[in-house]
């Protein structure tokens, strides 16, 4: 089945670095692809929009110079978290629609989980 | 905008219980309606799904039903396992490749 691939599933930062999480879209092509952040116990907020070729578009009060998304290729879409800081501490999962197959289902990656010291 | 409440949680239940979690939704048009779970340490995996009135979405032994009269889709199973203990999220989409709107989650915990 399709599949949504994240990488790494886990990372630990000193603050003030910036750490990039890879998504891949492993066997079909996604122009859009969607960025979630988890809090603990909490639901998945809705990040940012990534579009293919184009500008990601970002949900309000999620800030775009914070968290930079690229989406250069129809299989991959990467988050940067820009000089992260503890409060940016989270568990953030990525999501695309494989548009050729099931009609509206979302596909998710496994999730990556930043801790920033 | 589109919406979607879902009963609070934690659930606590005994095994071979039946399991109720409601979920209700606000949203213009015909939506997609989906459940997903998360087991413990991992991200979500689709549970079922329907994309119309009164379609039944069902997998390993539990169902949903599309009800656009009550703007309900809600989660049973017959007989919980304690394997089925994770969150299970509701959530719908509008039409077209847009975001899933998420309910808060309902974290299930099934004892032996």
């Amino acid at each position: 089945g399709a599949v949504v691939s994240q990488h790494p599933s886990w990372v630990i930062c000193k603050s003030g670095t910036s750490v990039k999480i890879e998504c891949r879209s492993l066997d079909f092509q996604a122009t859009t692809m969607f960025w979630y952040r988890q809090f603990p116990k909490q639901s998945l907020m809705l990040m940012a929009t990534s579009n293919e070729g184009s500008k990601a578009t970002y949900e309000q009060g999620v800030e775009k110079d914070k968290f930079l998304i690229n989406h250069a290729s129809l299989t991959l879409s990467t988050l940067t978290v820009t000089s992260a800081h503890p409060e940016d501490s989270s568990f953030y999962i990525c999501s695309a629609r494989d548009l050729d197959r099931a009609i509206g289902e979302l596909f998710f990656g496994e999730g990556s989980r930043l801790t920033v010291l | 905008g589109d919406s979607v409440t879902q009963m609070e949680g934690p659930v606590t239940l005994s095994e071979e219980a039946f399991l109720t979690i409601n979920c209700t939704y606000t949203a213009t048009g015909y939506p997609s309606l989906f459940w997903y779970v998360q087991y413990p340490g991992e991200g979500l995996q689709l549970l079922l799904k329907a994309t119309k009135a009164d379609d039944k979405g069902s997998n390993k032994g539990f169902e949903a039903t599309y009800r656009k009269e009550t703007t309900s889709f809600h989660l049973e199973k017959g007989s919980v396992q304690v394997s089925d203990s994770a969150v299970y999220f509701c959530a719908l989409t509008p039409r077209g490749n847009t975001p899933l709107v998420f309910g808060k989650g309902t974290r299930l915990s099934v004892i032996a």
